[in-house]
């Protein structure tokens, strides 16, 4: 079964801080893609990244980076000197192939709310 | 820019009302999804559709049904509105897994009150 572990429920750092948000997945596929979307307190899901599983190669995007590796099934983001319009909730989401042309279903951590203060 | 509009940003219904919920999406994606958030739970799907007419039960179908009489629309229905239905619901589109460009496109969200 395929499931998404996102085990910080709640983070709260200062301004400038560096933080990490942890996310751990499971799936029996060997094609699948992993994403990261952030939900500000608008509501709307804002698509961050998304990785397929046959590239490991860690990401940088501005203050954004993300570290996927397959041996432990983790793939976790960092935001560096973290501001205030980075409050948010962030959620990890798997979604596996099928070539058949259906599906495409994302399957969600339950999120990580991550507050930060100034 | 691709967009998924969904036709109401709050609602409050009464119980046993019957609800709908529109979903429009203008970038001919295949896939739409409508999904169930609710605090500590994360999001939970609720129904899929990879095609005109053809629908697919997610994690938690029960109370729920869905219409997609056509490609850019997906609307899904509260046959008898209950209080444990009061929840956000999200929907959103994307192309078929398995293409280099998979992503969802989500909308704002539509919070329904069950009084």
């Amino acid at each position: 079964a395929q499931k998404v572990t996102q085990a910080q429920t709640e983070i709260s750092v200062v301004e400038k801080e560096d933080v990490t948000l942890d996310c751990v997945y499971e799936t029996r596929d060997t094609t699948y893609y992993l994403f990261w979307y952030k939900q500000p307190p608008s509501g709307e899901l804002v698509f961050l990244i998304r990785r397929n599983s046959f590239d490991e190669q860690n990401e940088i995007s501005g203050r954004y980076s993300w570290n996927f590796q397959k041996s432990t099934s983790s793939f976790n983001f960092t935001i560096t000197a973290s501001q205030v319009v980075d409050s948010a909730v962030y959620f990890c989401a798997l979604s596996e192939a099928w070539y058949g042309g259906s599906q495409g279903n994302l399957i969600f951590g339950k999120g990580t709310k991550l507050s930060v203060k100034p | 820019d691709v967009k998924v509009t969904q036709s109401s940003r709050y609602l409050v219904k009464r119980t046993g009302e019957k609800v709908f919920l529109e979903c429009v999406q203008d970038m001919d994606h295949e896939n739409m999804f409508w999904y169930r958030q609710d605090p500590g739970l994360g999001l939970r799907l609720i129904y899929f559709s990879y095609d005109v007419k053809m629908k697919e039960k997610g994690d938690i179908p029960e109370g729920y049904s869905v219409s997609r009489e056509k490609k850019e629309r997906f609307s899904l229905i509260l046959e008898s509105a209950s209080t444990n239905q009061t929840s956000m619901y999200l929907c959103a589109s994307s192309t078929p897994g398995g293409l280099p460009d998979t992503e969802a496109f989500f909308g704002q969200g539509t919070r329904l009150t069950v009084v």
